[in-house]
């Protein structure tokens, strides 16, 4: 069973639409809870860091949550823009962190 | 600039081959974890190592196997290549273990291998 799911697979918006990204995870035994994003043949770039002890991180237009309690983390996109295409990836931190368990991540367009 | 690189960029090898991908970290960074990430997949951890010591090793047979310098640089070896081993491979370092447990890690802009 996947340990890290993300929905949805694919996302299309028209540029300017706010949008969520959804991350669930299956072990409560998280230490934090990572955001990337990847763009076509690239390495992953880091978004936004969240502790487990902590609710959410901003970052300019990005503000990642955490619900341990739920298994759920959201990354909120506000006034997207076609720059923001791209791939985004969340990866839940073990307690001992040694390792990143990855979801299959969100394809996201912005059309102009 | 993320501070981490990786060599070579784009590798293709033949099925049986052996491999040997290379990272380099930032001065300081003695900590390094190795990821492998098929087509359309997200990255699966491979192993990490913490101060030239192998510190976790996830789901990948013996063949799969890794090195890391004094220098901050790693290698990640690949005996006896199968098909199923062309992916990217990404390499994340970070200052120290603790430290990658606040600050998350560093990734390079990884190698892609394509076994035929």
């Amino acid at each position: 069973k996947q340990e890290v799911t993300q929905i949805p697979a694919a996302l299309s918006v028209p540029e300017g639409e706010n949008l969520v990204l959804n991350c669930s995870f299956t072990d409560s035994a998280i230490y934090n809870l990572q955001w990337f994003r990847q763009d076509p043949g690239k390495g992953l770039t880091s978004l936004l860091l969240i502790q487990s002890s902590q609710r959410e991180q901003t970052s300019g237009r990005l503000n990642a949550s955490l619900d341990k309690s739920s298994g759920r983390s959201t990354l909120y996109i506000a006034a997207s823009q076609p720059g923001d295409s791209a791939t985004y990836l969340c990866a839940k931190g073990e307690t001992s962190g040694s390792r990143l368990t990855f979801g299959e991540g969100t394809q996201l367009t912005v059309n102009p | 600039e993320t501070g981490v690189t990786q060599s070579p960029t784009h590798l293709i090898k033949t099925r049986g081959q052996q491999v040997t991908l290379r990272c380099s970290s930032q001065s300081g960074h003695n900590t390094v974890s190795w990821y492998q990430q098929a087509l359309g997949q997200g990255p699966q951890f491979i192993f990490q190592y913490y101060r030239e010591e192998e510190n976790g090793r996830g789901n990948f047979p013996p063949r799969f196997s890794g090195l890391q310098f004094p220098n901050y640089s790693s290698e990640l070896n690949v005996n006896a290549l199968e098909l199923d081993d062309s992916a990217l491979y990404l390499c994340a370092s970070s200052l120290y273990l603790r430290i990658a447990e606040i600050n998350g890690y560093t990734f390079g802009s990884g190698t892609r291998l394509t076994v035929v």
